[in-house]
This record gives C-alpha cells, structure tokens and sequence, in this order.
C-alpha cells in the first residue's frame, strides 16, 4: 500500500518552454500532497504544499508563477514548471500523506522526476 | 532556527559489519522523526517514525531509536543490499518535514 507515481520519470525540454509533471497516489486518497527538489548530492528542500481544491502554499524563495501547482483530486496532483531555464534542471519528486499532514500521517515519496533544459 | 544533521556524510561497511548512523536534531514542536532510504535516481522509501523519547522500531537489520535531540539508525550485520542513502528528517510544528543531507551507506560483500 501507500504507492505513488510520477510521471514523467525525466524529461529533456529547450530552455523557454513549459513542462508538466503529474503526481498520482495509486491506492489511498492524498489529502496533502508536497513537492521537493533535489540537487545532486544535496538533501530534499519543500518547494510547496497542496491541499486538493485550494491553493498551494509556496516555501519562502519558490516562485509562483514559475512554479504552477494544481491538485485538482484527491489522487492527482501536477507541477507546471513554466518557461524553463538551465538552472530549473533538477530531480523533482512529489510526496502524499493521507490527511492535512498531521501528527500521525506520513509522508509517501514518488520515484522523482528528472527534469534537464538544455 | 529547525535543523538536522546526520553523521557521518559516507559510510563503508564490510558485509556483516554492525554500525549506527545519528541524527541530531533542534525542532520547535516536534511531530515526528522519520528515517527514509533513497537509492540513486529513485524518491525516498519510508523505513520508519518515531514519536517520542524512548521509542525503538525495528525492520529486518534495521532498527531506529529516539532521544530528546538525536535519533540512531542501527544497522545489523549488512548486506551489499543494504547500500543506500539514509536519510533522515523532522517534521515540525507546521507539519513540514525537514530532511538532514543524509549518509550515504556503502556494504561491501
């Protein structure tokens, strides 16, 4: 139990253009799901938290407009990385807890999504 | 400030050779302590959570124990298999989890 997917697992895209990443939890209903980056050989930093039918909440320094995140359902949530740059290159990955993240929830990791703009 | 650090950065093992990996951590409001594995190229895989000072949990040669600032990741007698990074992190009074930079465990048959 407590699967999560993304998808694409990477993608190579021309700097300027936009790239949509899915997050799908596969058996359980994600209340809150949470988005990461990671840079090689670095630890996961919190870019944002989504609750399904309202809006993200951004980590201090996230862009928001660059960085579009929609949790339309309890099982989807997608992160629009908009107008790439070389430097958005990174590995993304999504998380899902089955309630407002509370005390006793925790967090699922999907397998990350490698994302590099040339 | 919330912060988490893990000793050490790398670790190499002989199979079957025993050791601990520490987490210390400062948090206001501390919901949990959680101990992820990641392999390279792949999202974190949950090991385990500890909630308080005192509690113990064990899986297969895993097993994670809590204290006021710190947390051990004990590792019994490894496999090759075994070799991953180990992370670990807080969740604090907001619910976030702040992860440390994680100790990368190499077991060498």
């Amino acid at each position: 139990g407590a699967v999560v997917s993304q998808h694409p697992s990477r993608v190579i895209c021309k700097s300027g253009t936009s790239v949509k990443i899915e997050c799908r939890s596969l058996d359980f209903q994600a209340t809150t799901m949470f988005w990461y980056r990671q840079f090689p050989k670095q630890s996961l930093m919190l870019m944002a938290t989504s609750n399904e039918g309202s809006k993200a909440t951004y980590e201090q320094g996230v862009e928001k407009d660059k960085f579009l995140i929609n949790h339309a359902s309890l099982t989807l949530s997608t992160l629009t990385v908009t107008s790439a740059h070389p430097e958005d290159s990174s590995f993304y990955i999504c998380s899902a807890s089955t309630s407002g993240g509370g005390r006793w929830e925790t967090q699922y990791f999907g397998p990350g999504t490698r994302l590099l703009v040339l | 400030e919330d912060q988490v650090t893990q000793s050490p950065e790398a670790l190499r093992l002989q199979e079957g050779e025993s050791s601990s990996l520490n987490c210390s951590y400062t948090v206001s409001g501390l919901r949990g302590l959680f101990w992820y594995r990641q392999d390279p190229g792949k999202g974190p895989e949950f090991l385990f959570t500890l909630y308080s000072a005192g509690e113990e949990k064990e899986k297969e040669r895993l097993k994670a124990t809590l204290t006021k600032k710190e947390s051990f990741l004990h590792i019994t007698a490894p496999k090759p298999e075994d070799s991953a990074t180990y992370l670990c992190a807080v969740m604090d009074s907001s619910y976030k989890l702040i992860f440390g930079s994680g100790t990368r465990l190499l077991v060498r048959p």
